[in-house]
């Protein structure tokens, strides 16, 4: 059975500080993806990064970074100097991976971030 | 538009009354998925598509829920002796393949929300 779980249901700090939201995943498959998705208050979800199981390396986009480590099952999101405009609902998703045919996509339950001027 | 269109965007429905919602979603893409986002909570899967083809209808709450999808394109979400509790915004996303394997990025559609008295 596939699960993730994002246990912060709501961060709030002060806008330009960093903040990490957590995402932990369970899966059986040895070939599965991960990703992250933000949904601001307009609704409209938005895809930020998909990573495959066998990279492992950290990535950064600007002031966004991703870590992700299988030996802890966690694919955890750090914006850097947040600001107003990072607020919003930020979803984790798992799929394992299939060469035919596409499969579930399953999302955490999210996390509510505000950002405080 | 080039994006996911659903509709209806509102439906006010009285409770034991059938609905229908419709997905078109992105020209080419051949992955459909419907969520269920009750309001503030997570993404609750209810099925996909890969053509017209439904491999997991495992989400589907009960046997008053039915998606079909015709032609590789338009799906359409029923739900019949409607409920309070399927209040709920109901988001269609698209999903090309991708770098050889299916497990590409979602396209959300801005969603269809459901309002049962």
């Amino acid at each position: 059975a596939q699960k993730v779980t994002q246990a912060q249901t709501e961060i709030s700090v002060v806008e330009k500080e960093d903040v990490t939201l957590d995402c932990v995943y369970e899966t059986r498959d040895t070939t599965y993806y991960l990703f992250w998705y933000k949904q601001p208050p307009s609704g409209e979800l938005v895809f930020l990064i998909r990573r495959n199981s066998f990279d492992e390396q950290n990535e950064i986009s600007g002031r966004y970074s991703w870590n992700f480590q299988k030996s802890t099952s966690s694919f955890n999101f750090t914006i850097t100097a947040s600001q107003v405009v990072d607020s919003a609902v930020y979803f984790c998703a798992l799929t394992t991976s299939r060469y035919s045919s596409a499969s579930k996509i399953i999302f955490g339950s999210g996390t509510r971030l505000s950002i405080r001027p | 538009g080039a994006g996911v269109s659903q509709s209806p965007s509102n439906k006010v429905t009285e409770k034991g009354k059938d609905v229908e919602l419709r997905c078109d979603p992105i020209s080419g893409h051949t992955a459909l998925y419907w969520y269920r986002q009750s309001l503030g909570q997570g993404l609750e899967f209810l099925i996909y598509f890969q053509g017209n083809s439904a491999p997991d209808k495992s989400g589907l709450p009960s046997d008053r829920f039915s998606a079909e999808r015709t032609g590789g394109s338009v799906s359409t979400l029923t739900i019949q002796r409607t409920q309070q509790e399927d209040s709920a915004v109901y988001l269609c996303a698209s999903s090309p393949r991708a770098w050889g394997d299916w497990a590409g990025e979602l396209f959300f559609g801005e969603g269809s929300r459901l309002t049962v008295l």
